[in-house]
């Protein structure tokens, strides 16, 4: 089993449509969660990033953490035909481990104009 | 600021050989690591560089070695490559201080084909 599973998609939704992005995770020690957006051929660009359990807001993102459930979320609010990429959560253990960053598989999103 | 940029964009190699790749961290940065990324799948840890030591190391064979210099660019030898090993491979960038604040930031990758 992974440490870190998410839903592969893909997901087509219309233009302004709510879209929500789900990663569940086995690992506790994880601490730091984040999510990266990346386009075709490209490397993964950073979106959100947060620290243990609660709401994060920025624009139209909101990312999500309940550590109680193991569980991560990432919505889109008014989407738009750019938000159209492979969307990647990601998180992160305690201090005194190597930084590394374990990912999901990504969920492929496509927003309809 | 400049971003992290990776060097070459595609490689084509045949398998046996040898491949170097090449990573320039982000102004201020003195931590690189480095992914692998199967066609559909999450990047997956190879290791990282702090200060120029190795800092960490995922699940991959010693045929996957790396090198920080001074500067705090990168490399990634791969020995005796696999077909398996066609992959992108992401350099990330981050500055090994407070980890509360550490984020890693990518490049745009390095596209392997071994045939």
């Amino acid at each position: 089993q992974k440490e870190v599973e998410q839903d592969p998609g893909p997901l087509s939704v219309p233009e302004g449509a709510i879209v929500s992005l789900n990663c569940t995770y086995s690992n506790s020690a994880f601490q730091y969660f984040m999510w990266y957006r990346q386009y075709s051929r490209k490397g993964p660009e950073l979106l959100m990033y947060t620290y243990s359990s609660g709401n994060k807001e920025d624009g139209r993102f909101t990312a999500q953490v309940d550590k109680s459930s193991k569980y991560i979320s990432l919505f889109i609010r008014d989407s738009q035909p750019s938000d159209s990429a492979t969307y990647l959560c990601a998180m992160r253990g305690t201090p005194g481990s190597a930084r590394q960053l374990t990912f999901g598989s990504g969920t492929q999103l496509t927003v309809l104009p | 600021e400049t971003g992290v940029t990776q060097s070459p964009t595609h490689l084509i190699k045949t398998r046996g050989q040898q491949v170097t790749l090449r990573c320039s961290s982000q102004s201020g940065h003195n931590t690189v690591s480095w992914y692998q990324q199967a066609l559909g799948q999450g990047p997956q840890f190879i290791f990282q560089y702090y200060r120029e030591e190795e800092n960490g190391r995922g699940n991959f064979p010693p045929r996957f070695s790396g090198l920080q210099f001074p500067n705090y660019s990168s490399e990634l030898n791969v020995n005796a490559l696999e077909l398996d090993d066609s992959a992108l491979y992401l350099c990330a960038s981050s500055y090994g201080g407070d980890i509360s604040t550490d984020t890693q930031y990518f490049g745009p990758g390095t596209r392997l084909t071994v045939l």
